[in-house]
């Protein structure tokens, strides 16, 4: 199937710092991205979804201007975290699908593990 | 709302024991129904899926049936193995096709040798 990849795998910071997330598409072109989160125990939660070269789409609650995405190319979102704090400590995930993968099928990143001190 | 609801875990079992997984969902219209996979250290991965009622999804040994009578799609395996302990998902997107994914909490699965 697609492969899906994240980098970094996990990250620590500061509060107060910013943190980028990559998440690529490897053997496909990503006409759509989509992050999630997820807490300890609970079910993914998405957060945004983002069309190649278009603004993302925000789920409820969810802060904009705190979760920078862009989709620049076919191959590559990114989710800039700023200004993060602890609550902000998470397991994020992404997916992507598009051209030559699959029947319109999400396929997933292994996440990304981010810690705020 | 849609939502979806299945078993906590974690699910312990030996080897060549069966598998029940139970999911059940709430959901307008008439959604699509998803059990994803996820081994360690990886991405989650689509098992099988369903997208309308009395449909099975099945693959590797997995089955699920969507009944819509019920809201259940409950994942069932006949003879697990140890490479099956995963967490499992249980999902759905409210129409048919692949749009938002609405997740279950997932369910970890140890199977002992």
């Amino acid at each position: 199937g697609a492969v899906v990849s994240q980098h970094p795998s996990w990250v620590i910071c500061k509060s107060g710092t910013s943190v980028k997330i990559e998440c690529r598409s490897l053997d496909f072109q990503a006409t759509t991205m989509f992050w999630y989160r997820q807490f300890p125990k609970q079910s993914l939660m998405l957060m945004a979804t983002s069309n190649e070269g278009s603004k993302a789409t925000y789920e409820q609650g969810v802060e904009k201007d705190k979760f920078l995405i862009n989709h620049a190319s076919l191959t590559l979102s990114t989710l800039t975290v700023t200004s993060a704090h602890p609550e902000d400590s998470s397991f994020y995930i992404c997916s992507a699908r598009g051209w030559g993968a699959g029947n319109n099928e999400q396929f997933f990143g292994p996440g990304t593990r981010l810690t705020v001190l | 709302g849609n939502s979806v609801t299945q078993m906590e875990g974690p699910v312990t079992l030996s080897e060549e024991a069966f598998l029940t997984i139970n999911c059940t969902y709430t959901a307008t219209g008439y959604p699509s129904l998803f059990w994803y996979v996820q081994y360690p250290g990886e991405g989650l991965q689509l098992l099988l899926k369903a997208t309308k009622a009395d449909d099975k999804g099945s693959n590797k040994g997995f089955e699920a049936t969507y009944r819509k009578e019920t809201t259940s799609f409950h994942l069932e395996k006949g003879s697990v193995q140890v490479s099956d302990s995963a967490v499992y998902f249980c999902a759905l997107t409210p129409t048919r096709g692949f749009q938002k994914l609405v997740f279950g909490t997932g369910t970890r699965l140890l199977v002992s040798p």
